[in-house]
């Protein structure tokens, strides 16, 4: 059963707009938030990272969102550029220091 | 430059051939990890290690090895591959990953026929 889940394998969005991409997961135990990228060819790398006990993190034009509630998070990227095109992961862990990956979200920004 | 290191990048062996894929890091990271990628199910956790000669279990072990004598060193070992091994594999570290996430090597893609 994956506890970290992406429930949409791809996104399409224009140059210039927002991207939300979205995660979800199902242990209460999750503690930290992590979303990294992944181009082809290449291993992932770390955008941002969220504790539980923020509700949001920016930096730069990507911002996480965390709504324990809903055990939901979303990254926004605003504004979308071309160069953003990868697969995008979230991760989540907690006290014993493993990282739960979703399975990806393919996003393709056309200019 | 700070970078994680594995080797080799690309692979293909016969069912049964023990092979090590190498792995190692210049930036001191106390954290090191194993994860395989494959379609439809994203990374997942092989092994992980938090200190020299301190490693645990992540949710697919079976069939691997690590050892971790070096803090810059962790390598994977397959004693006895099989062709459901098949994946690309990323070696990574971390100074502490809950908050710093893991610096990922380039990959080894290991195809076992």
């Amino acid at each position: 059963d994956q506890q970290v889940k992406q429930n949409s394998p791809s996104l399409s969005v224009q140059e210039g707009r927002i991207s939300i991409l979205n995660c979800d997961y199902t242990n209460s135990m999750f503690d930290y938030f992590l979303w990294y990228k992944k181009y082809p060819a290449e291993g992932p790398t770390f955008l941002i990272s969220i504790s539980s006990i923020k509700d949001k993190n920016e930096d730069g034009r990507f911002t996480v969102f965390l709504n324990k509630s809903a055990k939901h998070l979303s990254l926004h990227i605003v504004p979308s550029q071309p160069g953003d095109s990868a697969v995008y992961f979230c991760a989540a862990t907690d006290s014993s220091y493993k990282l739960i990956f979703g399975s990806g979200t393919r996003l393709l920004v056309r200019p | 430059e700070a970078q994680v290191t594995q080797n080799p990048r690309y692979l293909i062996t016969v069912t049964g051939k023990k092979l090590t894929v190498t792995c190692s890091q210049n930036m001191n990271h106390e954290y090191m990890s194993w994860y395989r990628q494959d379609p439809g199910l994203g990374l997942r956790q092989i092994y992980y290690s938090m200190n020299v000669e301190v490693t645990d279990k992540g949710d697919v072990p079976e069939g691997y090895k690590v050892s971790r004598k070096e803090k810059r060193n962790f390598p994977l070992i397959l004693e006895s591959p099989s062709p459901n091994q098949t994946s690309l594999y990323f070696c990574a570290s971390s100074p502490q990953a809950r908050v710093y996430g893991y610096t990922f090597g380039s990959g080894t893609r290991l195809t076992v026929v």
